[in-house]
């Protein structure tokens, strides 16, 4: 079982609506991801947060916007998303860069049909 | 710049065959390598991992070997199942946040 909890596992939303994507992890890692994988292709790294900062945004557009509650809760918040947004949205934490071998601890991710 | 370079896919194998996955790297120093795992419907899953060379990492019968002089971390099984049919990625470290990943081999395991 995985010890990254992502909801909901499935989203189909308009164009016009706004939802957000939530994660949750409780192995004390202070580093939290969201990736956006692509059919028959690797994940695309989108933010980071290092200790409930952000510390890397990927240059993604405005329509997605991250936010770290804790260091427990990762949401990434949709708006206005257009249907090539669609795809497998995940969310991976690990340790604090310092203490970390690279190891990334993925959820199920939320898989997001934009109509 | 860094990169990952993994066999094009898909893999089609009979069960109990021998699986060889081929991934080579480029980087300077000497980055932890890993293969993960995404089997349908979610998420990827770390499979092994080495941190230095020459290091093995094993797990569920797979094994994969550090190679610095051949810049080489190919992933090995000897006996494949149907429950291995999954894609597999290489992926090295990049001493930051964030993680190269090779493009996937989609290995397909039939009984």
């Amino acid at each position: 079982d995985t010890e990254v909890t992502q909801t909901p596992k499935h989203l189909v939303m308009g164009m016009t609506n706004k939802k957000s994507l939530k994660c949750e992890q409780h192995m004390g890692h202070r580093a939290m991801y969201w990736y956006k994988q692509k059919a028959k292709k690797p994940p695309e790294l989108m933010f980071v947060y290092s200790y409930e900062k952000l510390s890397i945004n990927e240059s993604v557009p405005s329509r997605f916007s991250p936010e770290c509650p804790n260091s427990s809760l990762l949401n990434l918040h949709l708006h206005a998303l257009q249907p090539e947004d669609s795809a497998l949205y995940l969310c991976a934490s690990s340790q604090e860069r310092s203490a970390n071998t690279g190891e990334l601890f993925f959820g199920e991710g939320s898989r997001l049909t934009v109509l | 710049g860094d990169s990952v370079t993994q066999m094009e896919g898909p893999v089609t194998l009979s069960e109990e065959a021998f699986l060889t996955i081929n991934c080579t790297y480029t980087a300077t120093g000497y980055p932890s390598l890993f293969w993960y795992v995404q089997y349908p419907g979610e998420g990827l899953q770390l499979l092994l991992k080495a941190t230095k060379a020459d290091d093995k990492g094993s797990n569920k019968g797979f094994e994969a070997t550090y190679r610095k002089e051949t810049t080489s971390f190919h992933l090995e099984k000897g006996s494949v199942q149907v429950s291995d049919s999954a894609v597999y990625f290489c992926a090295r470290d990049t001493g930051g946040f964030k993680t190269i990943f090779g493009a996937g081999t989609r290995l397909f395991v039939k009984a």
